[in-house]
C-alpha cells in the first residue's frame, strides 16, 4: 500500500548541529509540505514542494531548509538547531492539481511526525 | 498571514449528544477549505475539502456546511461517540490557492463523556 514515512520518529540533538528529518512517500505525489506542531500555535507551515527542484518558504520558514531531488522525498534540514526548534514535525503530501489548477482542493495526507528535541 | 480561527477551543459532550463547532476565515480570496481530525498520538486525516458557497458535506454522522461570503464553516457531529473524541482542524491554503500548504486554525478539541 502507498504510504508517507517520516525518520527518525524522535530524535535528541545539541544546540548548534545541523539535523535533518526525513520524509518519504510512496503515492507519486507532486505536492509535499512541511509543518510544525507547538502547543498555542497549532500546525504551521515551514516549506512546501510543488514538484522535483521546486521548493517554497512557508509561514516559519527561518533556520530551515528543504530539497527536492526526486518525487518521493523532502529531506527538512535545519541548518544549526536551536531550543526554539524544538517540536514534532509532520510532512504531507498531496495530488498533483487537477484540471481546474487548484490543487488546495486537495486533502493532504500526513506522515507518523518526528518529534525533536533540542538541548 | 491567513487568520483561520476555530470555537471553541474545547468542548465535552455527553455520549449521544449532538455538537457542533465553528471555524471561521477571510472571505477575500477563498479557494478551500478543509477540515482534518486528529486523535491524539496520531496524524491528522482529512475530513472534508470544500469549495463552493452552500456546500454542505457528510461522512457518517459528521457533516460540514460551508458560507464563503461571510466567511465560516460549521462542524455538525450527530449523536457524539467516545471514537469521536479527537482535536478537530480546519485550514485554508496558505497563499490564497494552487497547491499551497495550509494555514490551520488551533483546533476544537473534543472530548465524549461517556
Amino acid at each position: 500500500d502507498a504510504e508517507i514515512t517520516q525518520s527518525p520518529r524522535h530524535k535528541i540533538t545539541e544546540t548548534g548541529r545541523q539535523v535533518t528529518l526525513a520524509c518519504h512517500q510512496t503515492w507519486n505525489h507532486n505536492n509535499m509540505f512541511w509543518y510544525r506542531q507547538d502547543l498555542g500555535h497549532g500546525l504551521r507551515l515551514i516549506h512546501y514542494s510543488y514538484g522535483v527542484q521546486d521548493t517554497n518558504k512557508g509561514e516559519v520558514s527561518d533556520g530551515y531548509s528543504v530539497s527536492r531531488s526526486n518525487t518521493e522525498d523532502l529531506p527538512l534540514t535545519l541548518e544549526s538547531a536551536a531550543s526554539s526548534q524544538t517540536s514534532v514535525y509532520f510532512c504531507a503530501s498531496s495530488p498533483t492539481p487537477g484540471t481546474s489548477g487548484k490543487g488546495s482542493y486537495n486533502e493532504q495526507f500526513f506522515g507518523p511526525g518526528t518529534r525533536l528535541t533540542v538541548l | 498571514i491567513l487568520n483561520v480561527e476555530q470555537s471553541p477551543q474545547s468542548l465535552h459532550v455527553q455520549e449521544g449528544d449532538s455538537t457542533n463547532f465553528t471555524c471561521s476565515f477571510p472571505s477575500s480570496n477563498f479557494y478551500a477549505l478543509h477540515w482534518y481530525r486528529w486523535e491524539t498520538a496520531k496524524s491528522p486525516e482529512a475530513l472534508f475539502v470544500m469549495t463552493l458557497n452552500g456546500d454542505e458535506k457528510k461522512k457518517g454522522r459528521i457533516s460540514a456546511t460551508l458560507n464563503t461570503k461571510e466567511g465560516y464553516s460549521y462542524l455538525y457531529i450527530k449523536g457524539s461517540q467516545p471514537e469521536d473524541s479527537a482535536t478537530y482542524l480546519c485550514a485554508c491554503p496558505y497563499s490564497g490557492g494552487g497547491a499551497d500548504g495550509l494555514t490551520f486554525g488551533k483546533g476544537t478539541h473534543l472530548i465524549i463523556q461517556p
